[in-house]
């Protein structure tokens, strides 16, 4: 079965400082990747999505990038990060065909202070 | 994108039906699909209806689609105080991209 992991759970960082988020799939081959922020009480953003190695597409101009130097490996990364950047980050995973669902991790929730 | 939205907010009491409501613009929607959100969790898929059915049915839950009128709904039975959550519908376009509503958070009262 699959299964997909997001670390850390909680991070407390600094504004000017760098970010670094990590998600991974296990038990599929060539997932299409996305990386979601949801601010408190609103809807989820898609921030970048990534249908295979080194492919990645931005959906919104900010100071965050993505990476995925493995299949099965999705980074979000900032090299500065503001105030604005808090929220709580979701990876999520799916396979083109069929009903093409989303799958999603349990969550990263990032302060910035 | 497509524009999706829900009310905000539904309060039921235990044992009574709960009825999600959700409207979307994008008339080439192919799967619509109901998750569920608790406090501090990540989004559990609940179910997923094909653009061309009206319902689903899957145990408490019952997914209703009006595709003439835009309008998706989500239908618990016999609400529980574990059904106490946010509640997002998402929407698939000709794409594999999903545009989600704002949420909906139920709270189930004794």
């Amino acid at each position: 079965s699959q299964t997909i992991h997001q670390w850390p759970a909680t991070l407390v960082q600094p504004v000017g400082s760098p970010l670094s988020l990590e998600c991974t799939v296990e038990g599929t081959s060539n997932p299409n990747l996305y990386w979601y922020r949801q601010a408190a009480g609103r809807g989820l953003q898609l921030l970048f999505y990534s249908v295979g190695i080194g492919q990645i597409s931005s959906e919104v101009p900010q100071n965050l990038s993505a990476s995925r130097p493995q299949d099965r490996q999705f980074i979000l990364s900032s090299k500065k990060l503001l105030l604005s950047d808090s929220g709580f980050y979701l990876c999520a995973w799916s396979v083109t065909g069929g009903t093409d669902t989303q799958y999603f991790g349990p969550g990263t929730r990032l302060t910035v202070l | 994108g497509e524009d999706v939205e829900q009310s905000l907010f539904l309060s039921v009491r235990e044992g009574d039906s709960s009825v999600i409501n959700c409207t979307y613009t994008d008339s080439s929607s192919t799967y619509l699909y109901w998750y569920k959100q608790e406090p501090g969790a990540g989004l559990q898929l609940l179910t997923y209806i094909f653009s061309n059915m009206d319902m689903k049915q899957d145990q408490r839950l019952t997914v209703l689609l009006n595709k003439k009128d835009k309008h998706l709904s989500l239908r618990i039975a016999d609400t529980q105080t574990g059904d106490s959550a946010i509640y997002f519908c998402a929407i698939r376009g000709n794409d594999y991209k999903l545009s989600f509503g704002a949420g909906t958070t139920v709270t189930v009262r004794a």
